[in-house]
């Protein structure tokens, strides 16, 4: 299967900053990649399907100016917090799916504190 | 509204014994489901999954059943391990909107006694 990594895998910021998050296909190349949240004892929730070269899908009620993620390449696709707020601490999760596999592969997740 | 659920948050089964986790839809459009293991702080790792054409698909210690009249899909793993201890989500795939994305269950928390 496919090989995703995600960096930082922990960040620890004070509100009303901006964190970025990194999402990488290390073997293959992503058309798609999807980016999901995890409350503690919840659901992933997927925030948004991210396709190369175009503007990312959001899910209903999640703020697109809030969540800013851009998939400048088939190997990277990122998400900025902006202006984080301790609501939106959660366990940050990317996904890559491909046309040669039937189903997505997981980066290891990043937990995001805001204090 | 919950378009896949999975009504057990926990269960315990004995060591050796069977696990059956189950997972309930409403989307009858859904055409491919899954299941995934994960642990805590980090991302689910794929175990197994079925086309909505097939009602059955088998892989070692783990069996996928579907029953598309009841909208309802179980996980059976047997025999149960310690090292089987974790969460599982079920997913379903609508991939007729074209965006292939997945809904994801609430999970349920398997716990193996040894």
């Amino acid at each position: 299967g496919a090989v995703v990594s995600q960096h930082p895998s922990r960040v620890i910021c004070k509100s009303g900053t901006s964190v970025k998050i990194e999402c990488r296909s290390l073997d293959f190349q992503a058309t798609t990649m999807f980016w999901y949240r995890q409350f503690p004892k919840k659901s992933l929730m997927l925030m948004a399907t991210s396709n190369e070269g175009s503007k990312a899908t959001y899910e209903q009620g999640v703020e697109k100016d809030k969540f800013l993620i851009n998939h400048a390449s088939l190997t990277l696709s990122t998400l900025t917090v902006t202006s984080a707020h301790p609501e939106d601490s959660s366990f940050y999760i990317c996904s890559l799916w491909t046309l040669d596999y039937n189903e997505q592969f997981f980066g290891p997740g990043t937990r995001l504190t805001v204090l | 509204d919950q378009q896949v659920k999975q009504n057990s948050p926990s269960l315990s089964v004995q060591e050796g014994r069977i696990s059956i986790l189950n997972c309930d839809y409403t989307n009858s459009m859904f055409d491919y489901f899954l299941w995934y293991k994960k642990y805590p702080a980090e991302g689910p790792t794929f175990l197994i999954s079925i086309s909505s054409i097939k009602d059955k698909n088998e892989d070692g210690r783990f069996t996928v059943f579907l029953n598309k009249s009841a909208k309802h899909l179980s996980l059976h793993i047997v025999p149960s391990q310690p090292g089987d201890s974790a969460v599982y989500f079920c997913a379903a795939r609508d991939s007729y909107s074209g965006t292939y994305k997945y809904i994801f269950g609430t999970g349920t928390r398997l716990k193996v006694l040894a």
